[in-house]
């Protein structure tokens, strides 16, 4: 079955500086990577995705890139602001298969 | 619309007493997935359905965790002789067919002591 495996576990950066989360993947036919933010107490939200079709993908201050040799994923998030403090999971799923969630980021943004 | 519901949103129990949880995924959703999150933890896979096909049961972590879907809409999952380590949070996630994005639950906190 599919592995995914996330670094750093914690991570805390400045506001305004960037965040980049980093996760790998074991299955080569996974074919879908989320990505979700988890607020505490809150249930996971979905930030963005990307597809196996594509490399990169960016809403606003958030990007994901896609290298599907190395199999590996990138969450990036520019200009960082408080609000952005949160526990962040990757995911990676192979088609009509179950989901495989990362360990999880902490992430902390300081004012 | 509504989204994914889950009850009860708490539960305590006794150590050694079943528990029922019920998911009420996104109409329409043929996909549903139990997840267990511990405190502090990430999202542990226990089980997929997919429409009519027999469910993914490769993370029930032991037989003591089963689950139903009904006519492929509520789920229920089941916890029997339950023990202080199966204390987290269950959440339930739908997900259509032609879409992969998964819709969370609140969750169900559960409290064995």
């Amino acid at each position: 079955g599919e592995n995914v495996e996330q670094h750093p576990s914690t991570l805390s950066v400045q506001e305004g500086d960037s965040a980049v989360i980093k996760c790998t993947y074991s299955d080569s036919a996974s074919n879908y990577f989320p990505w979700y933010k988890q607020e505490l107490g809150k249930r996971p939200q979905l930030i963005i995705d990307i597809r196996s079709n594509v490399g990169e993908k960016k809403d606003q201050r958030i990007a994901v890139t896609l290298n599907k040799t190395a199999k590996h994923f990138s969450l990036h998030i520019t200009e960082t602001q408080p609000e952005d403090s949160a526990v962040y999971f990757c995911a990676a799923r192979v088609w009509n298969n179950d989901m495989r969630f990362g360990a999880g980021t902490r992430l902390t943004v300081k004012p | 619309g509504a989204g994914v519901s889950q009850s009860p949103s708490n539960k305590v129990t006794e150590k050694g007493k079943d528990v029922e949880l019920r998911c009420d995924p996104i109409s329409g959703h043929t996909a549903l997935y139990w997840y267990r999150q511990s405190l502090g933890q990430g999202l542990e896979f226990l089980i997929y359905f997919q429409g009519n096909s027999a469910p993914d049961k490769s993370g029930l972590p032991s037989d003591r965790f089963s689950a139903e879907r009904t006519g492929g809409s509520v789920s229920t999952l089941t916890i029997q002789r339950t023990q202080q380590e199966d204390s987290a949070v269950y959440l339930c996630a739908s997900s259509p067919d032609t879409n992969y994005e998964q819709y969370f639950g609140p969750g169900t906190r559960l409290t064995v002591t």
